[in-house]
């Protein structure tokens, strides 16, 4: 089967660091994105890896081992508004279609 | 229209009614999704359209749940007999179908099935 894991809740301080992780089993692999999605509100893209690495944009980093099937999504400088669900989702190889998997989300909490 | 757009946003309807979904996807994408997320709970994926392709329908929780889309753009997704447990939000996300390209996700139908 096709699975996505990452954990359910995490709390950190305002400033700090915080590191969301995601493992996934798919058939195949064809990329892994990290939404944004504030609560009553659509997800909007955050990142997207393909090859193995860190991604860094900003405050936001993303990084991937596809031989682990791992990634992580890095915040720094913690600010309020970054108080969200934060998903991970898969595209698994499926040839000719762009279908995507998608895990339950993590609930960042941001405190002062 | 910059943006994905979901009409309508809230639909509060009785059980055994019948509810139409309509997403209108960004000009030129070729691929169209539909999502139910439950409160608190990640994305289920229920159907996917790519271009001329037959639909991939893998995610369509029963015979109750339908979606067409229309001349490559407009998408409706039906329920029929509407039962309590159907109540979410419906979200609808479109892409170029570009293997890097994101979705871009439309705000989403909440539905509400007394």
């Amino acid at each position: 089967g096709q699975n996505i894991d990452q954990p359910t809740e995490m709390t950190a301080t305002e400033g700090a660091i915080v590191q969301i992780n995601c493992t996934y089993q798919t058939s195949g692999f064809n990329g892994l994105f990290w939404y944004q999605q504030h609560a009553g509100e659509a997800p909007t893209f955050l990142s997207y890896n393909v090859l193995d690495g860190l991604e860094e944009k900003g405050r936001f980093s993303s990084f991937l081992s596809r031989s682990k099937g791992y990634s992580y999504l890095l915040l720094k400088e913690l600010q309020m508004k970054d108080s969200a669900s934060y998903l991970c989702a898969v595209r698994p190889l499926t040839s000719g279609t762009y279908k995507y998997i998608f895990g339950t989300g993590t609930r960042l909490k941001v405190l002062a | 229209g910059a943006g994905v757009s979901q009409s309508p946003s809230n639909k509060v309807t009785e059980k055994g009614k019948d509810v139409e979904l309509r997403c209108d996807p960004i000009s030129g994408h070729t691929a169209l999704y539909w999502y139910r997320q439950s409160l608190g709970q990640g994305l289920e994926f229920l159907i996917y359209f790519q271009g001329n392709s037959a639909p991939d329908k893998s995610g369509l929780p029963s015979d109750r749940f339908s979606a067409e889309r229309t001349g490559g753009s407009v998408s409706t997704l039906t329920i029929q007999r509407t039962q309590q447990e159907d109540s979410a939000v419906y979200l609808c996300a479109s892409s170029v179908g570009l293997s890097k390209e994101t979705q871009y996700f439309g705000p989403g139908t909440r539905l509400l099935v007394l």
